[in-house]
């Protein structure tokens, strides 16, 4: 049974960098089945698709956070991560990290976890 | 980019009634790569239709999908109380894989 967990600071300073991990367990992030992604959810407001990263390590993005942000794998560890950098008050969301199989839509989602940023 | 709308913004019906949300898109969505997702508050967002019209795994057949090209449908026939929940469509065909800004079903 595949399930994800992300994990990270829950606080980070305006201007610094958000920094998370999702942990793969019950399948590889080396396989060229899938995608693997990250989504947010502002409180009280919709999803938004922050980016993927394929087994390659090729990766794409929002184009709006495409200057502040990279996703990466880390094979030693079955994990993948999300760096977004200059973080302000509106990129207070829940983050989300999830699977997409190639040709398929996003199935397996982490539980999420809540990143404010605040002074 | 592609920009999804959905509409209504809510929907507000009662249990045993007929729900039809609507998802446009600006563009037409490659190989109908277009997703539905319920979330429920506190919830991770569930997978219920994949490529515009094939149920998920464990979708009671009561929730349907059609549509194909720019305009899209979930319609679930009878609505039961687990029903009520926000509801967002996602296409998946080309980077980004943008959302609608979703729709809620309330009683």
């Amino acid at each position: 049974q595949l399930q994800l967990q992300e994990s990270g600071p829950g606080l980070v300073k305006p201007s610094e960098t958000l920094s998370l991990n999702c942990s793969v367990s019950g399948d590889s992030i080396t396989s060229r089945n899938f995608y693997w992604a990250w989504i947010r959810q502002p409180p009280g407001k919709g999803l938004e698709w922050i980016g993927c990263v394929f087994y390659s390590g090729t990766a794409h993005y929002l184009p709006s956070l495409k200057s502040r942000v990279t996703i990466s794998l880390d094979t030693s560890t079955n994990q993948f991560s999300l760096s977004l950098t200059s973080v302000t008050a509106a990129d207070t969301a829940v983050y989300y990290c999830a699977r997409r199989p190639v040709g398929y839509a996003t199935d397996v989602w982490g539980q999420g976890a809540t990143v404010t940023v605040s002074s | 980019e592609i920009v999804l709308t959905q509409s209504p913004g809510t929907l507000s019906l009662s249990p045993g009634e007929r729900a039809t949300l609507s998802c446009r898109a600006s563009q037409s969505v490659s190989s109908n790569y277009l997703a539905w997702y319920q979330q429920k508050p506190g919830q991770a967002p569930r997978l219920l239709i994949y490529g515009a019209s094939s149920r998920a795994n464990g979708i009671p057949d009561r929730i349907s999908g059609s549509g194909s090209g720019t305009d899209f449908t979930l319609t679930i026939s009878r609505l039961e109380p687990e029903d009520f929940a926000v509801y967002f469509c996602q296409q998946y065909g080309v980077s980004p894989w943008a959302f609608g800004q979703g729709t809620k079903v309330e009683i």
